[in-house]
């Protein structure tokens, strides 16, 4: 069964950094495009960054442009998300999700992890 | 403010049939294929649909989805009481190249 687990969440203050990790396990890891999805408090969710099956395309949110980088490691089936310059309004859940393509091209998250909360508070 | 425009919240009761509407606009519902993830809080997300109205292997055929235009219909018949949880709808934005989601509609079986 395709699993993805997220590590790495925490409370930090404003201007401080975070690690996010996702273990993916159960699909060839290194065939797929994968993405952090967030949710704030009471709001829905947001697409935050994406990465292709091999790193070397990335995507991000314009409110997080700048300072979160997102990465992988094929071999340790393993994605992270480097979070700097924390602000309150990144307090969210953050899920890691694989990408799949529909038939017109695009993308869609077919599988989800549960999510790493971060609070970023003083 | 999301760019997909969900109802906050349906109920219905047990057994009876309920939608979910998901509207959009040109530059992602009208020109593009639509997901439906199903969500309870502290656990992962789970896709119901994609493209516009095909199952993942595993969903039931109580879950059914359709698109007409610039907006997208999610319609589950036989509810259960397990059905009760927050449905977001998502789909491809040419305009800001990026999945965009609905706020999400909360649904109560009551």
């Amino acid at each position: 069964d395709v699993q993805l687990v997220e590590s790495g969440g925490g409370v930090v203050r404003p201007g401080g950094s975070l690690r996010l990790s996702c273990a993916a396990s159960g699909f060839n890891f290194d065939e797929y495009g994968m993405s952090w999805v967030r949710q704030g408090p009471g709001k829905g969710l947001e697409w935050v960054s994406g990465i292709n099956w091999n790193g070397g395309s990335t995507g991000y949110a314009d409110s997080v442009k700048g300072r979160f980088t997102i990465s992988r490691d094929n071999a340790k089936n393993s994605l992270w998300l480097q979070m700097n310059s924390l602000r309150a309004e990144d307090t969210a859940l953050y899920h890691c999700a694989r990408r799949r393509y529909d038939s017109g091209g695009n993308y869609f998250f077919d599988y989800w992890g549960q999510g790493a909360k971060v609070t970023v508070s003083s | 403010q999301s760019v997909l425009t969900q109802p906050p919240s349906v109920s219905a009761a047990p057994g009876q049939k309920v939608t979910i509407s998901c509207s959009g606009s040109s530059s992602n519902i009208g020109n593009n294929y639509v997901s439906w993830h199903q969500h309870l809080p502290g656990t992962a997300p789970k896709l119901l649909i994609y493209d516009n109205n095909k199952r993942p292997s595993g969903i039931p055929d109580r879950f059914s989805g359709s698109k007409s235009g610039t907006s997208a219909t999610l319609g589950i018949t036989g509810l259960q009481t397990g059905d009760e949880a927050d449905y977001y709808c998502g789909t491809w934005d040419s305009s800001l190249r990026a999945v965009v989601f609905g706020g999400g509609t909360k649904l109560t079986v009551l």
